[in-house]
């Protein structure tokens, strides 16, 4: 079954400065990517998502990268703001089985 | 607004105890899922549900069973709790007329187990 691997597992950044989250997934499968974020004492949240026929997909502050050859995906979030302080996660599955596979999750602080 | 709601919020129990953790849903996603979270472990799957008449096995099934009552209602029970059990509970559903497999997520049950 998948594996999916989530580094790093705290990341601390100053206000403004960019942040990359990165996963790797072990099934060749896989063509459908969410990242969710949850703030704290809240319910995690999709924020991005990425399906394995686009390498890259932006909205707004955040992007997504995916690289099938290499079988990992990374987060960017670019012009950090207090706000983004949050746990994020990655996720992999075959979108016909819709049953998710969560990395296990990157702290990330931003600092005033 | 459509939502996924969890009762009860926070449950505190002693070992050995069954306790019932429930879900309800007004999305009508057909889809519903248990995960727990444990920090540094993300989250993990325990049961989950494509219709009433479906119910299948995560990663985490032991020691925990679940009834899809309705295709709103999806309940999480342990049957006899044990300490390791203390986590945050989470519902989750999904849609599969939505393209993409986007899971909604249930505001979480909170279990400490003594």
């Amino acid at each position: 079954g998948e594996n999916v691997e989530q580094h790093p597992s705290t990341l601390s950044v100053q206000e403004g400065d960019s942040a990359v989250i990165k996963c790797t997934y072990s099934d060749s499968a896989s063509n459908y990517f969410p990242w969710y974020k949850q703030e704290l004492g809240k319910r995690p949240q999709l924020i991005i998502d990425i399906r394995s026929n686009v390498g890259e997909k932006k909205d707004q502050r955040i992007a997504v990268t995916l690289n099938k050859t290499a079988k990992h995906f990374s987060l960017h979030i670019t012009e950090t703001q207090p706000e983004d302080s949050a746990v994020y996660f990655c996720a992999a599955t075959n979108t016909g089985f819709q049953k998710l596979v969560f990395g296990t999750g990157t702290r990330l602080l931003v600092s005033p | 607004d459509a939502d996924v709601t969890q009762t009860p919020r926070n449950r505190i129990t002693k070992t050995g105890k069954r306790i019932m953790l429930e879900c309800s849903q007004t999305k009508g996603h057909d889809r519903m899922y248990w995960y727990r979270q444990d920090p540094g472990l993300g989250l993990r799957l325990i049961y989950y549900s494509f219709d009433v008449k479906d119910i299948n096995k995560g990663e985490i099934s032991d020691g925990y069973s679940v009834s899809r009552q309705a295709q709103a209602k999806f309940s999480l029970s342990l049957e006899s709790a044990i300490p390791n059990q203390t986590a945050l509970y989470f519902c989750a559903t999904s849609d599969p007329g939505l393209a993409l497999g986007e899971q909604f997520f249930g505001p979480g049950t909170r279990l400490t187990v003594l």
